[in-house]
């Protein structure tokens, strides 16, 4: 079955720093990679997420990028603030039935 | 539009003691999907159910039981709890078909078991 491996598991970065966080599956046949976000107490919220037959997107200061070939996605986040500060998820899946299988998180903390 | 929802909110069992664990979504979603969140391990799979009238078995479901009792409702059975089920338990769900694959989280249960 697939595999989710992610990096780091913490992240500290200043204010207005970019912050990349990595993850890196195992099946071949993954084509959904969704990112999410989960703040202190609260529930997984989804951010972004890339489809297998797109290599980047772009969502105002996040981004996400996909080498299928590597078998690697990644997710940035640029000029990051504060209120970025949060435990981030990814996963992957090859259907829209089939479980989501997450990473098992990076915690970024922004220091203003 | 609430989404999904999830009760209790929290709970406080001895060990032995069974509950439920209601969750409910009104996007007339087909899948449901129960996770388990414990510090440094991420959201582990106990069960899915990827259409109305099938269940699976996810990653961790020893000492969990489920019943996809209608189309919009998913709850989760804890027969006999021991303080290794201690967690945050989200239940979630997504559409599930071809077009669609986002899947959206409930607010979460914090159970302890004493």
């Amino acid at each position: 079955g697939e595999n989710v491996e992610q990096h780091p598991s913490t992240l500290s970065v200043q204010e207005g720093d970019s912050a990349v966080i990595k993850c890196t599956y195992s099946d071949s046949a993954s084509n959904y990679f969704p990112w999410y976000k989960q703040e202190l107490g609260k529930r997984p919220q989804l951010i972004i997420d890339i489809r297998s037959n797109v290599g980047e997107k772009k969502d105002q200061r996040i981004a996400v990028t996909l080498n299928k070939t590597a078998k690697h996605f990644s997710l940035h986040i640029t000029e990051t603030q504060p209120e970025d500060s949060a435990v981030y998820f990814c996963a992957a899946t090859y259907s829209g039935n089939t479980p989501l299988v997450f990473g098992k998180g990076t915690r970024l903390s922004v220091i203003a | 539009n609430a989404g999904v929802t999830q009760t209790p909110k929290f709970q406080v069992l001895k060990t032995g003691q069974s509950m439920t664990l209601q969750c409910a979504q009104d996007m007339n979603h087909n899948s449901m999907y129960w996770y388990r969140q414990d510090p440094g391990m991420g959201l582990r799979l106990i069960y899915y159910s990827a259409s109305e009238g099938t269940t699976d078995k996810g990653e961790v479901p020893n000492g969990y039981n489920v019943s996809r009792l209608n189309k919009r409702e998913f709850s989760l059975r804890l027969e006999s709890a021991a303080p290794s089920q201690t967690s945050v338990y989200f239940c979630a769900s997504k559409e599930g078909t071809a077009s669609s694959y986002e899947q959206y989280f409930g607010p979460g249960t914090r159970l302890t078991v004493t």
